[in-house]
């Protein structure tokens, strides 16, 4: 089955701790992104890669910081999380135009 | 300007009832069109994509590309409770995606 895990589903934090919101897909699928979602500016790309070690930018990648290592691993890292970071965020992966998996989410608080 | 415009709503309509959902742009580089379904508390999942202009039929949806007037629209007919989520949509060039904000819809039985 076609999965796309991400961890931790929720999380508060304070401003200033550095955090990791993991994702990892089992579809050996090459393109992998990560989206914000906010109400009144719907989903927003902050980094995306198209393969190991291959990462750029997105429209929205201010504070962020991701990796990939591994093909099937792609994490999420706020070195120093602010309140305006608090959102929801989707990873996704893609394996052509009619192939795409979101994640289930993670609901990050920072306080 | 936003790359991409669409109406929140909410949209409520009864079972049965042909849904139109629409979403313009102002880019004329975008290929890629697609649509997505989000049920409350999920991820969102690909409906449809489109390459380009014309019509795309699956089951109860169609989805149409008018790119000399930079709107693209999902149709639903015959619609059913379980229709009842919010509707992304979203374009796509080269490697990067951007998304509408959503349109909720309720399906009233």
């Amino acid at each position: 089955e076609a999965q796309v895990t991400q961890n931790p589903r929720y999380l508060i934090t304070v401003t200033g701790k550095k955090l990791t919101v993991t994702c990892s897909q089992n579809m050996n699928h090459e393109y992998m992104s990560w989206y914000r979602q906010d109400p009144g500016l719907g989903l927003r790309q902050i980094y995306y890669s198209m393969n190991v070690e291959v990462t750029d930018k997105g429209d929205v990648p201010e504070g962020y910081k991701v990796s990939r290592k591994e093909k099937r691993n792609f994490p999420l890292i706020l070195e120093s999380p602010s309140p305006n970071q608090t959102s929801l965020y989707f990873c996704a992966t893609t394996g052509g135009r009619d192939t795409q998996y979101f994640g289930p989410g993670t609901r990050l608080t920072v306080l | 300007q936003k790359e991409v415009e669409q109406d929140p709503g909410p949209l409520s309509v009864p079972e049965g009832a042909i849904v139109s959902l629409n979403c313009t742009y102002s880019n004329s580089a975008f290929q890629y069109f697609m649509w997505y379904r989000q049920y409350s508390r999920k991820g969102p999942e690909l409906l449809m994509y489109t390459y380009s202009s014309g019509n795309k039929e699956d089951g109860r949806f169609t989805a149409q590309v008018d790119k000399s007037s930079k709107y693209i629209s999902l149709f639903i007919r015959d619609s059913q409770p379980s229709d009842s989520a919010t509707y992304l949509c979203a374009m796509n060039t080269g490697n990067q995606f951007y998304f509408g904000t959503g349109t909720s819809l309720t399906v009233i039985p």
